[in-house]
C-alpha cells in the first residue's frame, strides 16, 4: 500500500487555468506538507497543516490555497496558473509536529507544466 | 536549440567504491539534520538523520558526520551500489515541523 499518494501524477495545462493537486496519507499521521521542487531540484516548503489546521505558510502567492477535509488528506488548488508554477510539487506527512524531528514521508510528485 | 543542464554538483564513483557527499548548513540553530535520497521520478525518501549533540551517527553502509564547528554535514555510503545513484540532499530541523533543504548532490555509480 501506498504511504502517502498523490493525483494526478502529471498535469499540464494553460496559463490562466485552475488545477488541483490532490494528497492522501495512509499512515495515521497529524501533519502534512506540501513542498515545491523547481527545475534546479531545490526542493522548499510551501505549506504545512497539523490536525486540519495551516501552521506554516511561507510567502507563498495566495493563488495557491491548500485545503485538508480530513487529518488525512491535504490538496492545493492553485489558481491563474502561471509559467513560473511549473515544477514538481511534493506532499509530505508526519507524526507529530514541533519539537523533536518527526521523520517526514514524500508521496512521489506531481509534475506540473504550465504551457 | 541549445539543452541547459542541471549543474547539480555531482559524485561520480565506481562500485564498490566508498562515496562522501559533503553539505554545508547555514543555521546554528537546528536541532537535527537529515539526509534524504530522492532517486528519478520519485519522492524524497529518508535515509539517516543525526541529533545536533552528536558528531557520528551509523546506519546500513551509512555513516553522517556532524561538524558543528564549521556547519559541515557529510554522509558516507560504503561500498557504493549502482542502486544508491540518485540525487542526495541534506536537511536542517529547527522546530516548528520546518525542513529547510541543501542544494543536492547527484551521486552516479558506474557499475
Amino acid at each position: 500500500d501506498t504511504a502517502v499518494s498523490q493525483t494526478p501524477k502529471y498535469l499540464v495545462t494553460q496559463m490562466g487555468n485552475d488545477k488541483s493537486i490532490k494528497c492522501e496519507q495512509n499512515l495515521g499521521h497529524d501533519t502534512m506538507y506540501w513542498y515545491k521542487q523547481d527545475s534546479k531540484k531545490f526542493l522548499k516548503i510551501m505549506f504545512s497543516y497539523n490536525n486540519k489546521e495551516l501552521i506554516i505558510n511561507e510567502t507563498v502567492p495566495n493563488r495557491f490555497s491548500p485545503k485538508s477535509p480530513d487529518k488525512a488528506h491535504l490538496n492545493l488548488h492553485i489558481n491563474s496558473l502561471e509559467l513560473g508554477d511549473s515544477a514538481v510539487y511534493f506532499c509530505a506527512s508526519s507524526q507529530g509536529f514541533g519539537g523533536s524531528y518527526n521523520e517526514q514521508f514524500f508521496g512521489p510528485g506531481t509534475r506540473l507544466t504550465v504551457l | 536549440g541549445e539543452s541547459v543542464g542541471l549543474h547539480l554538483p555531482t559524485l561520480s564513483v565506481q562500485e564498490g567504491d566508498n562515496s562522501i557527499i559533503n553539505c554545508a548548513y547555514s543555521n546554528s540553530a537546528s536541532d537535527y539534520f537529515i539526509w534524504y535520497k530522492q532517486e528519478s521520478g520519485k519522492g524524497p525518501q529518508f535515509i539517516i538523520d543525526i541529533r545536533s549533540n552528536m558528531d557520528k551517527r551509523q546506519g546500513q553502509r551509512v555513516t553522517v558526520l556532524l561538524n558543528k564547528t564549521v556547519k559541515h554535514l557529510s554522509l558516507q555510503i560504503a561500498a557504493t551500489q549502482p542502486g544508491d545513484s540518485a540525487v542526495y540532499f541534506c536537511a536542517e530541523y529547527s522546530g516548528y515541523s520546518t525542513l529547510t533543504f541543501g542544494k543536492g548532490t547527484m551521486l552516479l555509480v558506474s557499475p
